[in-house]
Formats: structure tokens, C-alpha cells, sequence
């Protein structure tokens, strides 16, 4: 059965501080990997990745793909109390165009302390 | 407000009552997805719209779910007979023709007494 892994589970950390999120898979048809942020209900997007060893990058966060290793991390530099939330992983499976059928970890759960 | 947009935010219900969800999606978006989320979880995947297809289901679903999208347009999500199992905050997310992702509404939540 398709898995995905996160891990920690939980973190807290001080207001500045670097943190790296990890995301394991185990899947039978990959097709893509996408990072949402979820602050209270509605899960935002953050990046979507297909390619192995390419960095996305987006103002302090930035994600990359190991499609060898089946993992993927979110590094967030110079961490706000704005950041604190719940970062969903998710991987596509479907070979079919365009959907969006989604398999979600459990979440890591971000805490920043001012 | 050109997002997802889903009503009621929150639902409480008695065990063994109906309820039913709705969700309007992103209006050039063609597809529409269902998923539940639990506390502590992520979101799972319920169903998922082309238009007016119900192109998939999961097993998840089970014969006292049922969702409709007539017209292409908004969807409903039935629940009958609810049981306490049933309580979960429900999600709707669409997304547009191309490999792109989905974008989340802010879900309705669910507690069956």
C-alpha cells in the first residue's frame, strides 16, 4: 500500500532558528510531491516537485526531491512565529494527466517561540 | 472570494441523522476533489470530480457516503445515517485542466453526538 512518511511529528524552535522537515515514501507510481502549509483549516500550497536534485525555492523555504532515495525535505531558514503550522507531505500516484489525487502524511507540526 | 468555498463551516448532528456538504469550487477549475481529515492526520482521499464524472472513489467511501457534481459546478457530499466514526473535518479542494495542484477550501466540520 502507498505510505508517506514525516518526520518529526512535532517541533518547537526559537524564533530564528533553521529547520528541516522530512518526507519518506514508499509508492508504486510516483508522479509528483507537494508540500502544503495548513495554519488552522485550509491547507495552502507550497511547492510541487518532479524532478530529482532540483531545488524550489520560495522567499525563506525551499524543498527538494530524492526520487533515488524516496525522500523529500523542506528546509525553512530564519524561522517567524508566522511559520508555525502543520506541513502536510503528499505524493501524487496517478499516471493519469493533470489529476491531483492526493496521498497525504500525517504532518509535521511546527512550533516557533518568539 | 474566488477560492474554494465550502458550507457549512461546521456541522453537529445527531448519530443516525443526514447531513450533506456543499462545495464550489474555483470557477475555471474542472476538477473537484473530496478528502476527510482527522485530528493528528492528514487528509485522506475520499472522491474526485471531471466535470459531472465520478471518475474515482476510495474504499474510504463507504455506501452511506454519496457525492454528486450536476452540471460540472458545485458538489455535494451526503452522509446518511452518521455514526460517531463519521466526525472529521471534510475537505474539498479543485484544480484545473494540467498537471497542477489542488487548492483547498476551509472544510467543514463535522461532530455527530
Amino acid at each position: 500500500e502507498d505510505k508517506v512518511v514525516q518526520s518529526p511529528l512535532s517541533l518547537v524552535v526559537h524564533e530564528g532558528d533553521t529547520v528541516t522537515l522530512n518526507c519518506s515514501y514508499e509508492v508504486t507510481n510516483f508522479r509528483s510531491l507537494l508540500w502544503y502549509k495548513q495554519e488552522k483549516k485550509a491547507p495552502t500550497f507550497l511547492f510541487m516537485l518532479t524532478s530529482s536534485g532540483i531545488e524550489k525555492k520560495s522567499g525563506r523555504l525551499s524543498s527538494i526531491l530524492d526520487k533515488k532515495e524516496l525522500f523529500s525535505i523542506l528546509n525553512i531558514t530564519a524561522t517567524q512565529t508566522g511559520d508555525s503550522a502543520v506541513y502536510l507531505c503528499a505524493f501524487s500516484p496517478s499516471l493519469i494527466q493533470g489529476a491531483q489525487k492526493l496521498v497525504f502524511g500525517q504532518g509535521t507540526r511546527l512550533t516557533i517561540n518568539p | 472570494d474566488t477560492g474554494v468555498s465550502q458550507d457549512p463551516r461546521h456541522k453537529i448532528t445527531k448519530r443516525g441523522q443526514n447531513v450533506t456538504f456543499r462545495c464550489d469550487p474555483i470557477s475555471e477549475h474542472n476538477r473537484l476533489y473530496w478528502y476527510r481529515q482527522t485530528l493528528g492526520q492528514g487528509p485522506e482521499f475520499l472522491t474526485y470530480f471531471q466535470n459531472e464524472a465520478q471518475l474515482e472513489k476510495s474504499r474510504l467511501l463507504s455506501d452511506r457516503f454519496s457525492a454528486e457534481r450536476p452540471k460540472g459546478s458545485f458538489s455535494t457530499l451526503e452522509i446518511q445515517r452518521t455514526e460517531q466514526g463519521d466526525s472529521a473535518m471534510y475537505l474539498c479542494a479543485s484544480s484545473p485542466t494540467g498537471f497542477t495542484e489542488a487548492f483547498f477550501g476551509q472544510g467543514t466540520r463535522l461532530t455527530v453526538v
